[in-house]
């Protein structure tokens, strides 16, 4: 167990859906992250979120969108996918962002997503 | 560019032996971290090295890094079946404000019994 978890574990939805992802970290981090993992490619960094104020945003189409309501928790909404979307989305934490120093990251499990 | 290109792709080996995995990459970094992933889960940190030190072990795992050469090795000793995974190097860019990783490819390690 890394301290980060996410629900749900796995998501088949339609392209009309709308569904979230949620993460929750449980160390007392400042900063966490969402990255789309597809086959064959490197992890995308897709969000940065730091002390709750969004840092980074890396051309993710608007058809994803991130909340970060508190330090501990971070969502990922998702409404009207392509079927290219389909991947393992992962989310991670990080002790700091902006301290100039050297962090590991704590990654979730991850959500296999499946758009049909 | 990408940075943290893996190599070899793939590494098939036997139990009790060494694999070692390189990764390049091509811009000046703070630090370079390698990453472990068994199938469809997580990733796990292994191991960190900033960019002013040379090497670094850690149980079985020992990591070099060549800031000149811009690439980095690590290498797993005795291996053991459990150890199958894809590993990942990632570097912290130091041209970037902020903390951001850049990840490789992967390398698949498969280490049979």
């Amino acid at each position: 167990e890394t301290g980060v978890t996410q629900t749900p574990r796995h998501l088949v939805m339609g392209m009309t859906n709308k569904k979230s992802l949620k993460c929750e970290q449980h160390l007392g981090h400042n900063a966490m992250y969402w990255y789309k993992q597809s086959a064959k490619k490197p992890l995308e960094l897709m969000f940065v979120y730091s002390l709750e104020e969004r840092v980074e945003n890396n051309s993710v189409p608007s058809r994803f969108s991130p909340e970060c309501p508190n330090s501990s928790h971070l969502f990922l909404h998702l409404h009207t996918l392509q079927p290219e979307d389909s991947a393992l989305y992962l989310c991670a934490s990080s002790l700091t962002f902006w301290s100039g120093g050297s962090y590991e990251q704590y990654f979730g499990p991850g959500t296999r997503l499946t758009v049909t | 560019s990408q940075q943290g290109e893996e190599d070899p792709q793939a590494l098939s080996i036997q139990e009790g032996e060494n694999a070692t995995m390189n990764c390049s990459y091509k811009t000046s970094i703070n630090n370079l971290q390698w990453y472990r992933q068994n199938s469809g889960r997580g990733l796990v940190h292994l191991i960190l090295i900033r960019s002013n030190e040379r090497e670094k072990h850690s149980g079985r795992l020992r990591v070099t890094l060549d800031t000149s050469k811009k690439s980095s090795s690590l290498l797993i000793t005795a291996s053991r079946a459990a150890d199958t995974a894809s590993y990942f190097c990632a570097t912290d860019a130091k041209e970037t404000s902020g903390s951001r990783l850049t990840f490789g490819e992967g390398t698949q390690l498969t280490v049979n019994p």
